[in-house]
């Protein structure tokens, strides 16, 4: 029972450097997000799909980009990496919204130098 | 503007004992609360959850109080047991026409000592 499984794990990059996490799950869930955690911060949401094929903005955005071509499968690219975007990376996935429970990826560790 | 607050960023108890954490929050609009669990190297875990219709919820050891005219929720553990120890994050959810939002606290660790 894989549940949500977040590929690489650790990943060290240079600033303007480009590249992409990828989140699976075999849940069949609709909803998918991709979360940053930082010290202090909690969990903050970057890009959220309800769905196969849509994607929309979470809490901060800027410098992400996400694509949900297949419903088991959600991407978050960073085209121009910053050192501000060394942090961990969540990815959960839900049934539906609001009241159900996400389930959550072992996480990414980023590092941009 | 931090909408969901854990004020306390980590909280230490005496295996057998209760351990309290708690979470407030300022969006009157937030209807629906979870308690999340994380240990070390892995993702949060769903833990419990409260819906504002409601001022208790309880699942064996855990129970969640929410205090709406407080704007507050407390999670409870008793007994505490030192496998508890890990971090946890309170999170509010409001429904609103073509969506949702759900936003989390910082999280407060916990440590329950043998």
């Amino acid at each position: 029972n894989a549940g949500v499984t977040q590929t690489p794990k650790f990943r060290v990059l240079k600033t303007g450097q480009s590249m992409t996490l990828l989140c699976a799950q075999d849940m069949n869930h609709e909803y998918m997000y991709w979360y940053r955690q930082d010290p202090g911060m909690g969990l903050r949401l970057i890009h959220y799909s309800v769905g196969e094929g849509t994607t929309a903005k979470g809490e901060v955005p800027d410098g992400y980009n996400v694509s949900r071509l297949k419903k088991q499968n959600f991407l978050l690219g960073l085209e121009s990496a910053a050192p501000s975007q060394t942090s961990v990376y969540f990815c959960a996935s839900s049934y539906s919204g609001g009241v159900q429970p996400q389930h959550f990826g072992d996480g990414t560790r980023l590092s941009i130098l | 503007d931090q909408q969901v607050k854990q004020n306390s960023p980590s909280l230490s108890v005496q295996e057998g004992r209760i351990s309290i954490l708690n979470c407030d929050y300022t969006n009157s609009m937030f209807d629906y609360f979870l308690w999340y669990k994380k240990y070390p190297a892995e993702g949060p875990t769903f833990l419990i959850s409260i819906s504002s219709i409601k001022d208790k919820n309880e699942d064996g050891r855990f129970t969640v109080f929410l205090n709406k005219s407080a704007k507050h929720l407390s999670l409870h553990i008793v007994p505490s047991q030192p496998g508890d120890s890990a971090v946890y994050f309170c999170a509010a959810s409001a429904s609103y026409t073509g969506g949702f939002k759900t936003i989390f606290g910082a999280g407060t660790r916990l440590f329950v000592k043998a």
